[in-house]
């Protein structure tokens, strides 16, 4: 079984548009985070959620804005899709914050 | 939380041994290194990590000096598998840890 798993894996769609990637973790984990990688290669934390409440913030668009239904969900919905949107998203978990982070496959987005 | 520095690549020939520096200096008591590694394309997989004693896992071995402000990440026996972006990271624990994750040392293993 996958620890941490993503969905979609690919999602390419036009400027504008308002797209989710889902994220689920077996693990029972209390934290969970979301990466953005850019082209560059550098992952930069997004947020990061522990026991559904959002504790990082990280100076990200309010077009962004994460979900957490439960412990063991963190989902990422974007509005008004922008180029600069592009990029590899990745979900972790850690059983608590400052813990060791497992991470998800990736979801690779793509904005035409 | 400690910056980290890396070499941005290094080499190495199958079968021998990968040595992967990291400096981090500003290191304070409380706070862990850790090793990650990204293979291209995939998320990043946690490797190692350690306070202040050596490390050794089925992956790899950690060497932390005495003062803390440098480690050596150690794969006795490379392959090419272990091609890969690897990252070293200074941790702290609890709420207000911010994960930063560096340009981290690009790690070839040629045949």
């Amino acid at each position: 079984d996958t620890a941490v798993s993503q969905t979609p894996k690919y999602l390419v769609t036009q400027m504008g548009n308002d797209k989710s990637i889902k994220c689920e973790q077996n693990l029972g984990h209390d934290t969970m985070y979301w990466y953005k990688q850019d082209s560059k290669k550098f992952l930069k934390i997004m947020f990061s959620y522990n026991n559904k409440e959002l504790i990082i913030n990280e100076t990200v668009p309010n077009r962004f804005s994460p979900k957490s239904p439960d412990k063991a969900h963190l989902n990422l919905h974007i509005n008004s899709l922008e180029l600069g949107d592009s990029a590899v998203y990745f979900c972790a978990s850690s059983q608590d914050p400052g813990d060791t982070q497992y991470f998800g496959p990736g979801t690779r987005l793509t904005v035409l | 939380d400690a910056k980290t520095t890396q070499p941005p690549s290094m080499d190495c020939a199958e079968g021998r041994a990968a040595n992967l520096p990291c400096n981090h200096s500003t290191i304070s008591g409380n706070e862990y290194v850790y090793w990650y590694r990204q293979i291209h394309s995939q998320g990043p997989q946690y490797i190692i990590h350690g306070l202040k004693n050596n490390e050794t896992n089925e992956m790899a071995s950690l060497i932390i000096t005495e003062d803390r402000k440098s480690s050596t990440l150690i794969l006795p026996h490379a392959t090419l598998r272990d091609t890969a972006v690897y990252y070293c990271i200074v941790r702290g624990t609890g709420g207000s840890y911010i994960p930063t994750f560096g340009r981290g040392t690009s790690l070839i293993v040629h045949p």
